[in-house]
């Protein structure tokens, strides 16, 4: 596709409920990132992958955070028993291997989810 | 200390102003520098790169100054449609990105 994609846009769950989030990377970009920006804030860093497998896990808020990656492209974000902390806009970013060490991170529009 | 830090602000200034921010860093380490743009309720997305000879696009220069572990962005002939808030982000090598928490910049007629 032309950019990342993320779906749904908008979330809104009750307290307690699972949620999960898409996200459709660029074509052929390999690594994939997940961040948390509430309202006002910076992002906060989740996850990161590369391919299918996710060094980093070590941003994730809680356990009861989690993703996945299959076939190096489609990522999904699971946040299981929301809680209201968990209201935020999350954002997904892909990037490709660039050279001379430049690599661009490429933004979806992110997923606003409110947890009642 | 934060890993990548900015001056909040905001930044208020006239059309046609020209506005300086700065960013510093703390990882000596780190390999490459970024500035992106992030509108209200938008996501980021890239302004420039920043490389160590400076670089220039158009109204924007970005200049890195590794001795002192900083990154600017200067903005000539401020327009209206520059107010946004500006990321400092810092790349310490493969895939560690860290984004700085913002400026914000509005531009007034």
């Amino acid at each position: 596709g032309a950019g990342v994609s993320q779906s749904p846009s908008n979330k809104v769950t009750e307290k307690g409920k699972d949620v999960e989030l898409r996200c459709d990377p660029i074509s052929g970009h390999t690594a994939l990132y997940w961040y948390r920006q509430s309202l006002g804030q910076g992002l906060e860093f989740l996850i990161y992958f590369q391919g299918n497998s996710a060094p980093d896990k070590s941003g994730l808020p809680s356990d009861r955070f989690s993703a996945e990656r299959t076939g190096g492209s489609v990522s999904t974000l699971t946040i299981q028993r929301t809680q209201q902390e968990d209201s935020a806009v999350y954002l997904c970013a892909s990037r490709g291997t660039g050279t001379s060490g430049f690599q661009t991170q490429y933004f979806g529009p992110g997923t606003r989810l409110l947890v009642l | 200390r934060k890993e990548v830090e900015q001056d909040p602000g905001p930044f208020n200034v006239p059309e046609g102003a020209t506005v300086a921010f700065n960013c510093t860093y703390s990882n000596s380490a780190s390999q490459s520098f970024f500035w992106y743009r992030q509108d209200c309720r938008k996501e980021p997305k890239l302004l420039m790169s920043v490389y160590s000879s400076g670089n220039e696009d158009g109204r924007f220069t970005a200049q890195l100054n590794r001795a002192s572990q900083y990154i600017s962005l200067l903005i000539r002939d401020s327009k209206l449609s520059d107010s946004a808030t500006y990321l400092c982000v810092v790349n310490t090598g493969g895939f560690k990105t860290i984004f700085g928490a913002g400026t914000r910049l509005f531009v007034k007629a």
